[in-house]
């Protein structure tokens, strides 16, 4: 069966590390998002993609990069970690078909700790 | 910009209780919306969604209404099990302004006691 995946599930990092999350999905969606959430926010929006090579800047994007090299992964990378990165991390994907409103699919998410 | 607004909770019933998860929102046009829910561990999942106003999403019970006139979108459902206690989000996406974003609300922790 298709799914997302993303790797690893838990990570503990130290301030000023750079630490990157993978995400991979099998469905051959256009559209990847990366979200982040934490209590009393709910789910932001941190960099999205509409296909490879593209990428795009959500509303928490400081601190973060992704890139689109193909259509199954989109890592995200934070640049020098630090405490306020503490979170639990969302990787989502969407087929995209142009002018339709598309189901997002979530990944199981990861728990990283910055000390 | 758009967003999102629900109640936060923790809302706790007892099984078999009527359930309501209110939902407003703000944006231009004319979003799509949704309700995610997340049990504990996992990622989100699509509970139900409707893209224009007066539809009806339903979904393993649980039905919600998109009215424009109120800009709402309540979860309801009328006898709640254990196994529906989860996290609810109630999201956006409005194709004029940010194709295929969603922007979400806080989430509201719904606890179902036997």
């Amino acid at each position: 069966d298709a799914e997302i995946t993303q790797s690893p599930r838990h990570k503990i990092t130290e301030t000023g590390r750079q630490v990157t999350l993978a995400c991979h999905q099998t469905w051959n969606h256009n559209n990847m998002f990366w979200y982040r959430q934490d209590l009393g926010h709910g789910l932001r929006l941190i960099h999205y993609s509409y296909g490879v090579q593209d990428t795009n800047k959500g509303e928490v994007s400081d601190g973060y990069s992704v890139s689109r090299s193909n259509t199954e992964d989109l890592p995200l990378t934070l640049e020098s970690a630090a405490s306020s990165q503490t979170s639990v991390y969302f990787c989502a994907s969407a087929q995209g078909t142009g002018g339709s409103t598309d189901t997002q699919y979530f990944g199981p998410g990861t728990r990283l700790t910055v000390l | 910009g758009d967003s999102v607004t629900q109640m936060e909770g923790p809302v706790t019933l007892s099984e078999e209780a009527f359930l309501t998860i209110n939902c407003t929102y703000t944006a231009t046009g004319y979003p799509s919306l949704f309700w995610y829910v997340q049990y504990p561990g996992e990622g989100l999942q699509l509970l139900l969604k409707a893209t224009k106003a007066d539809d009806k999403g339903s979904n393993k019970g649980f039905e919600a209404t998109y009215r424009k006139e109120t800009t709402s979108f309540h979860l309801e459902k009328g006898s709640v099990q254990v196994s529906d206690s989860a996290v609810y989000f109630c999201a956006l996406e409005n194709s004029g302004g940010s194709n295929y974003k969603l922007t979400f609300g806080k989430g509201t922790l719904l606890t179902v006691n036997p």
